[in-house]
């Protein structure tokens, strides 16, 4: 069964102090790996999507990385505002789409 | 460049009500996807709708649930004889074509709360 497995769940770091966000997976035949950010009361802001092991994609602070099993996002020199709860999702093989839970980051200032 | 567009954003009904999510895509978008996030859980794809087809509709409950996207006008997921276990907040996504490289737009939500 497909299932993705996000950690840690909650995530509490100071301005500044980089760190890296893991996203396991187990699909059948991957389609794509994509990352949302979502903040509270709100709906799942599109970050990045990833195809294929080695791919890399950056965004300001942020930068997305894949291999055959895992996905890290990582912060480097966080920010306030970068406090969300970041969301990973595969796309299988049928073109499911599959949610982690999430990793809740609070970056303190 | 308006974005994907959910309405109610709030809705709260009364167990054995009706109720109706609206969702409309962005501009240019033909496929419409709905999930259900309940509290500390992740998204749950329910149903995957393209203008007047349902192509996936594996996550939806076999009852009381029911979607359609019609040739004019929003998409519309609609919840029959609601009750409490159906309170969480329910998204839309759209994308311009499905298939394999397409990335999906979410919209704000609609969080229903069942009394």
């Amino acid at each position: 069964e497909d299932q993705v497995t996000q950690s840690p769940e909650a995530l509490r770091l100071q301005e500044g102090e980089s760190s890296s966000l893991n996203c396991s997976y187990t699909v059948s035949g991957l389609r794509g790996l994509f990352w949302y950010r979502q903040d509270p009361g709100k709906g799942p802001e599109f970050l990045f999507t990833l195809y294929s092991a080695g791919e890399e994609k950056e965004k300001e602070r942020l930068k997305a990385t894949l291999t055959k099993k895992e996905s890290f996002l990582h912060i480097t020199a966080p920010k306030p505002e970068d406090s969300a709860t970041y969301l990973c999702a595969v796309k299988d093989r049928d073109d499911k789409i599959i949610f982690g839970k999430g990793t809740r980051l609070h970056i303190l200032p | 460049n308006a974005g994907v567009m959910q309405n109610p954003r709030h809705l709260v009904r009364r167990r054995g009500q009706e109720a109706r999510l609206r969702c409309s895509p962005m501009k240019g978008h033909s496929h419409v996807y709905w999930y259900r996030q309940l509290p500390e859980e992740g998204l749950k794809f329910m149903v995957y709708l393209q203008k007047e087809n349902i192509i996936d509709e594996s996550g939806m409950p076999k009852e009381r649930f029911s979607a359609e996207f019609p040739k004019e006008g929003p998409s519309i997921l609609r919840i029959q004889q609601v009750v409490r276990g159906d309170s969480a907040a329910y998204f839309c996504a759209s994308s311009r074509q499905g298939g394999a490289t397409d990335t999906q737009y979410f919209g704000p939500g609609t969080r229903l709360t069942v009394l």
